[in-house]
């Protein structure tokens, strides 16, 4: 089975912080993503990895970066980390463009004070 | 990019019934996913249907891509049914777009 694990269950951190979320797959697939879900919005998507050290921004990449330095992970990082950032994220890997199945990881929430 | 939209957004049923979701989509695709995200918040695989029809036990899907529509089939509802299902397309890779999600209740 395809397993994409990710770091937290939950977090709670402070305003200004710098936040690390981490993403690891087990299936060797090539595109990984991070989406962050709230009410009301839906899912949407921040940022698309499709290979090592590859990234391409999402719709909502603002306050946000990305690192794949490994085909296995992909981290996702709040730079300055703000209330507005409180959401669940919601990591997810496939094994090619468009025509493979896309697998989730459990979600983090994460929460700003 | 791609819209979705699900159908009902909300549901209520009694265990045992039987319930179509819908998913419309607004242009053509080559991945069509159902999920169903559990209370803890993880994102279930439960069909991979760009088009045909598949079952797995109780439930089943339907996607006709010429006309933009996909559906799932929940037969014999139980509680742990309950939760919300996304479905979610994509015609490029570089990213899937949800629906808004059908919020189902199945009470005994």
């Amino acid at each position: 089975d395809v397993k994409v694990t990710q770091s937290s269950r939950y977090l709670v951190k402070r305003t200004g912080e710098k936040v690390f979320l981490e993403c690891v797959q087990d299936m060797d697939h090539e595109n990984m993503f991070w989406y962050r879900q709230d009410p009301g919005l839906g899912l949407r998507l921040i940022y698309f990895s499709y290979d090592v050290k590859m990234k391409e921004k999402g719709d909502i990449p603002e306050g946000y970066s990305v690192s794949r330095e490994k085909k296995e992970r992909f981290s996702l990082i709040l730079e300055s980390a703000s209330t507005n950032q409180t959401s669940m994220y919601l990591c997810a890997s496939s094994f090619d463009r468009g025509y493979t199945e896309a697998f989730f990881g459990q979600g983090t929430r994460l929460t700003v004070v | 990019g791609i819209q979705v939209e699900q159908s009902p957004p909300d549901l209520i049923l009694q265990e045992g019934a039987n319930s179509t979701l819908r998913c419309n989509f607004s242009d053509s695709v080559n991945n069509l996913q159902w999920f169903h995200q559990n209370p803890w918040g993880q994102l279930i695989n439960l069909f991979y249907i760009p088009s045909g029809t598949k079952q797995n036990g109780r439930l089943s899907a339907t996607t006709v891509a010429t006309e933009r529509y996909s559906l799932l089939y929940i037969s014999s509802s139980q509680t742990t049914d309950s939760g919300v299902y996304f479905c979610a397309a994509s015609n490029t890779g570089n990213q899937f777009y949800f629906g808004t999600g059908t919020s189902l209740t199945v009470i005994p």
